[in-house]
Formats: structure tokens, sequence, C-alpha cells
């Protein structure tokens, strides 16, 4: 295990709501990244927050939202919630800086189903 | 971020050598080649990375060719719980963390 925790585990919501889902990052880390897996497919970047602020977004509209806390903790908020959103997301956590020890240490995803 | 191709599918027998090759040809100078895996609905796995130099830790090896256009991640001695698909990442180093973008992968069966 990674230490990075992810909850809810599973969460089933319809078209239009709005969902949060949280993060919490491993020990002695301050960046957290968010990624969408699609069933049969590799993960895609949402964004990334350091020190509480976003650092670099990929290709996904405005509402997808999140937030970093003081402690480095995270939540992805989706609103109006889409079929297409249907996915495991996946929350990683790492060290900043130059180092070339800061790979990224995924948590175990929380698996959202739009109905 | 450089893009980077694998084969979809390789058959390996438990306690033989795996051998998965990742092409990354428009790679930088600057750019790392770095190692995943994911077992099947669990969070992507670190397995290891490296920037011109061949790497080895507990789980594995890297071998980074010479012009650094290509790569192979080595799992001596394959087990079951190897099945998985892995992935070959290319990224820069930046101040704050960086993204990483994923390709399809290679789904690595292990067979008894």
């Amino acid at each position: 295990e990674t230490g990075v925790t992810q909850s809810p585990t599973h969460l089933i919501k319809t078209r239009g709501q709005q969902v949060t889902l949280r993060c919490s990052s491993q020990s002695g880390h301050n960046t957290v990244s968010w990624y969408q897996q699609a069933l049969g497919q590799g993960p895609q970047f949402i964004f990334q927050y350091y020190r509480e602020e976003e650092n670099g977004r990929g290709n996904f509209p405005p509402r997808f939202s999140g937030l970093q806390f003081p402690n480095y903790s995270s939540e992805l908020n989706v609103n109006a919630l889409e079929l297409d959103d249907s996915a495991l997301y996946l929350c990683a956590s790492s060290r900043s800086g130059r180092a070339a020890y800061n790979e990224q240490f995924f948590g175990p995803g929380t698996r959202l189903t739009v109905l | 971020d450089a893009k980077t191709t694998q084969p979809p599918s390789m058959d390996c027998a438990e306690g033989r050598a795996a051998n998965l090759p990742c092409n990354h040809s428009t790679i930088s100078g600057n750019e790392y080649v770095y190692w995943y895996r994911q077992i099947h609905s669990q969070g992507p796995q670190y397995i290891i990375h490296g920037l011109k130099n061949n790497e080895t830790n507990e789980m594995a090896s890297l071998i980074i060719t010479e012009d650094r256009k290509s790569s192979t991640l080595i799992l001596p001695h394959a087990t079951l719980r190897d099945t998985a698909v892995y992935y070959c990442i290319v990224r820069v180093l930046g101040e704050y963390g960086n993204k990483l973008v994923f390709g399809a992968g290679t789904i690595l069966r292990v067979k008894s």
C-alpha cells in the first residue's frame, strides 16, 4: 500500500447531480494530482494541486474543480454530472521539487457510476 | 510530453523473464522514462524510472538505449501476481511535481 487513501470506494449518482471525492496524501507529500480512468483506457490527468493552489490542468471542463487543504488532503468536485463521467477517479500524491525521487503514489481510486 | 508506443499485449511463462518494450523516439534530453503497472481495478503502482543509465531495483530492471529512443522493462522472474497493465511514461520533472501522461499500456499475462 502507498499510504494514499480515497473515499468513498464506490459511488452511484444520477445525471445532473454533483459529487465530491476525497483524497488523503502520503505523509511528507505536498502535491496531489487527480486522474480519470474510463473503462479500458489509461488514466487521464485532470489537475494537480500544490500548496493549496491549482498547478496544472488537463483537458477537462470547468465543472471539474478541486481543493487542497493545509494538511495537503484534497477534494475533487464534479458538477452537472454526465453519463461519460462514469469512471475510476484516482488520486496521486508526490513530493514537490526537482529531485528525481518525486514519483507519484496512487490511491486505490473511487469508482463513480452516473446513471 | 513525449509520446510512447507499447505493444498492446504480451504473454510470459511463470518463472521466466518478462521483457516489455517501449518506444519513445521523440524524447527530450531532460525527460525521464517511468514505468507503472496497474493490477485490475487498483491504482497504478510505481515500478522504476531512469534518465539515461540502466536502473535496477527490487522489482525490476530498466534498460534504456544509448540514443534514449527506446527502453525495456525487465521483470527477472515473472509470477502470476505480475499479471497487470504496464505503462511506459515519459515526463519532464518540473518545479512542483508533474503530470503523468498515460498511453494504453501493455497487458502482460503471466501463465503457469
